[in-house]
């Protein structure tokens, strides 16, 4: 299993600039999970899915910030327009019901 | 909102002592995950507690959960240099799905 794979790892991009994060989770986990981490705020919760339904985007900041997940192999975290204040470690997600999650590498986001 | 929190924030030890860190909450726990995340990677999952007072052990760490399952902890004896890194605690916050990260606690070891 080559378990969750985001792309890209590393983003550099200029302010007001759309950025489009990608995912695809494990094959077979109903729960898909997008975690921004920062050293001021940690591990926060932006969105998360069951069977490609979003359940929770209250941890979403504002509306420069989507998700969506067309099927069960592929999700996308899209901000537009970025700022600099978006700057952070992006995590993509996904578990069987209520199991553990399994990370993938992360995106490396910032934003000059 | 729950809050999850962990202290000590940061420790820096010496290969051989032992360190603990406390995972503390307002609010009863469902269950408590662990997870450590090595420094440039992500978080991996470490272990479940699911009752009250569940002490596992997985060779030098030692999790335990409170009787009241308001708080947790995570022990390693004698660290070593592989332990460095940061770790969570997480908690199932209201449904059983989603998943609320502690603010972590940074270990670093040295010879």
């Amino acid at each position: 299993d080559a378990g969750v794979i985001q792309s890209p790892r590393h983003e550099v991009t200029e302010m007001g600039q759309e950025v489009t994060l990608r995912c695809k989770p494990i094959s077979g986990h109903d729960y898909l999970f997008w975690y921004r981490q920062t050293m001021m705020r940690g591990l926060e919760l932006l969105i998360y899915f069951n069977n490609n339904v979003p359940i929770d985007d209250s941890g979403m900041p504002e509306d420069r910030f989507s998700a969506k997940m067309p099927n069960a192999s592929f999700s996308t975290l899209k901000i537009q327009p970025s700022e600099p204040r978006d700057s952070a470690v992006y995590f993509c997600a996904s578990s069987f019901f209520a199991s553990p999650l399994h990370f993938g590498n992360g995106t490396r986001l910032t934003v000059t | 909102g729950q809050q999850v929190m962990q202290i000590p924030q940061y420790q820096h030890v010496q290969e051989g002592e032992d360190f603990t860190t406390y995972c503390n909450s307002s609010t009863t726990l469902s269950n408590i995950q662990w997870y450590k995340q090595r420094p440039g990677g992500h978080p991996v999952f470490l272990i479940q507690l699911v009752k009250s007072g569940e002490v596992k052990k997985q060779k030098r760490l030692t999790f335990q959960f409170g009787e009241a399952k308001k708080n947790s902890s995570l022990h390693i004896t004698a660290t070593q240099t592989t332990d460095v890194g940061t770790y969570f605690c997480a908690d199932y916050t209201g449904t059983a799905s989603k998943l609320t990260f502690g603010t972590g606690t940074r270990l670093q070891v040295t010879l």
